[in-house]
């Protein structure tokens, strides 16, 4: 069965440092990977995917992360946080031999930056 | 707003009340799903649509959800008889199948309160 792990319920970090959110996935075969992001009284934004191709990813936002198959890793990262970044991080899976391309997803992850 | 919306945002009802919410997906997408997001977690999924027809069932939809998509356009999700166990949010996303970008968009979600 495919699930994703997100380690940390929260990290904090102050602004313009580098931030990094962890991610680890266990799915039989190459999965898609994906993040994405909540505000408070907000759906879910998508940040960033891999597919296929280069390891390292850049999505919205400054956001990047890199796929990392021999740990199952696929950690989100940012060079420099801002405060507005301060958000609920969610990492999902999707099984590339699922026709129904439907997201597991992790239990998600607090960004807090401080000022 | 292109987006995906949700009606309404917020649901308080009695315990063994019967609910209903609505999605409207983005116009061009033939897929819609609802996830179900409990405090602490992320989204789980509970079915989808391929245009009007449901293909996948969570088991975590119990007798008492069914949710339609007429017309392959909005969708409507039900619960009967609702439980306390029932209180989450409840996330539409849809997407479109068969281009590059098949990542899933979501709505605000539909906060509900079973009391």
């Amino acid at each position: 069965a495919q699930s994703v792990a997100q380690p940390e319920d929260q990290v904090n970090v102050a602004e313009g440092n580098p931030l990094t959110v962890k991610c680890t996935y266990s799915v039989s075969g190459n999965p898609y990977l994906f993040w994405y992001v909540q505000y408070p009284n907000r759906g879910l934004q998508f940040l960033l995917k891999y597919i296929t191709g280069d390891n390292l990813v850049k999505g919205s936002y400054g956001f990047e992360a890199e796929f990392n198959k021999s740990q199952t890793s696929f950690h989100l990262k940012k060079p420099s946080a801002l405060v507005s970044d301060s958000a609920l991080y969610f990492c999902a899976v999707r099984d590339r031999m699922d026709s129904s391309y439907k997201l597991i997803f992790g239990s998600g992850t607090r960004l807090l930056v401080r000022p | 707003d292109t987006g995906v919306s949700q009606d309404p945002r917020h649901k308080i009802t009695k315990r063994g009340q019967n609910v209903t919410f609505r999605c409207d997906p983005i116009s061009e997408h033939n897929r819609l799903y609802w996830y179900r997001q409990t405090l602490g977690q992320g989204p789980e999924f509970l079915t989808y649509f391929q245009n009007e027809a449901q293909l996948e069932k969570s088991r975590l939809l119990s007798d008492r959800f069914s949710a339609e998509r007429p017309k392959g356009s909005f969708s409507t999700l039900e619960i009967q008889r609702t439980e306390q166990g029932d209180s989450a949010m409840y996330l539409c996303a849809s997407s479109l199948i068969g281009t590059l970008n098949t990542e899933a968009f979501f709505g605000q979600g539909t906060r509900l309160t079973v009391v």
